[in-house]
């Protein structure tokens, strides 16, 4: 079945500076890759997302790359703010707009924005 | 904002007490699934189904039960309660591949 890891675990910047989280998974045939972010006391919700066919997504201040031949895929978030303090999990999935029973997470990476 | 919801918030018991874990959603989706997660945040699937009296095993192994007599409604069963069923779970339904998660339940077996 499809791994996916996560790096790094805990991932601590300063206000205002750029923070990088990435995974790779080992199923070639995945061609959905999400991004969680699990905020304290909250479930997780889905803040990007890229598919296969894409090779970079933006969305204002955060950005996902996918590169296929390696198999690994990052989250790029800019300009960090108090708020983006969070556990941000990366997933793989096989079944591109099918069920989430499909979708393999990562463990999670905690990151923390220093004031 | 996703419209899922699970009740109780935080649960404490006693070892060899049955619970139920309520989870309840108003988004119309067939597919709903239950995840625990333990302190080191890691998400395990442990439970889902594709709609009405459907229910499947995730990929890890669980003592739990659920059902889904209502599209609605996927609540969860532990028979007999141990500290080794102590962690956080989540509730939640998909549209596609995106997932909606309930805020979760702590459960505490003392």
């Amino acid at each position: 079945g499809e791994n996916v890891e996560q790096h790094p675990s805990t991932l601590s910047v300063q206000e205002g500076d750029s923070a990088v989280i990435k995974c790779t998974y080992s199923d070639s045939a995945s061609n959905y890759f999400p991004w969680y972010k699990q905020e304290l006391g909250k479930g997780p919700q889905l803040i990007i997302d890229i598919r296969s066919n894409v090779g970079e997504k933006k969305d204002q201040r955060i950005a996902v790359t996918l590169n296929k031949t390696a198999k690994h895929f990052s989250l790029h978030i800019t300009e960090t703010q108090p708020e983006d303090s969070a556990v941000y999990f990366c997933a793989a999935s096989i079944r591109s707009g099918g069920g989430a029973d499909g979708l393999t997470f990562g463990k999670g990476t905690h990151l923390i924005i220093q004031p | 904002e996703a419209d899922i919801y699970q009740t109780p918030r935080y649960l404490v018991i006693g070892t060899g007490k049955k619970i139920t874990l309520e989870c309840s959603q108003t988004m119309g989706h067939d597919k709903m699934y239950w995840y625990q997660q333990d302190p080191g945040m890691e998400l395990h699937l442990i439970h889902y189904s594709y709609g009405v009296n459907s229910t499947e095993k995730g990929d890890l192994s669980s003592e739990s039960t659920v059902s889904r007599i209502r599209t609605e409604h996927f609540p969860l069963t532990l028979e007999s309660a141990r500290p080794s069923h102590t962690s956080q779970y989540l509730c939640a339904s998909s549209e596609f591949s995106k997932l909606f998660f309930g805020s979760g339940t702590q459960l505490s077996v003392l």
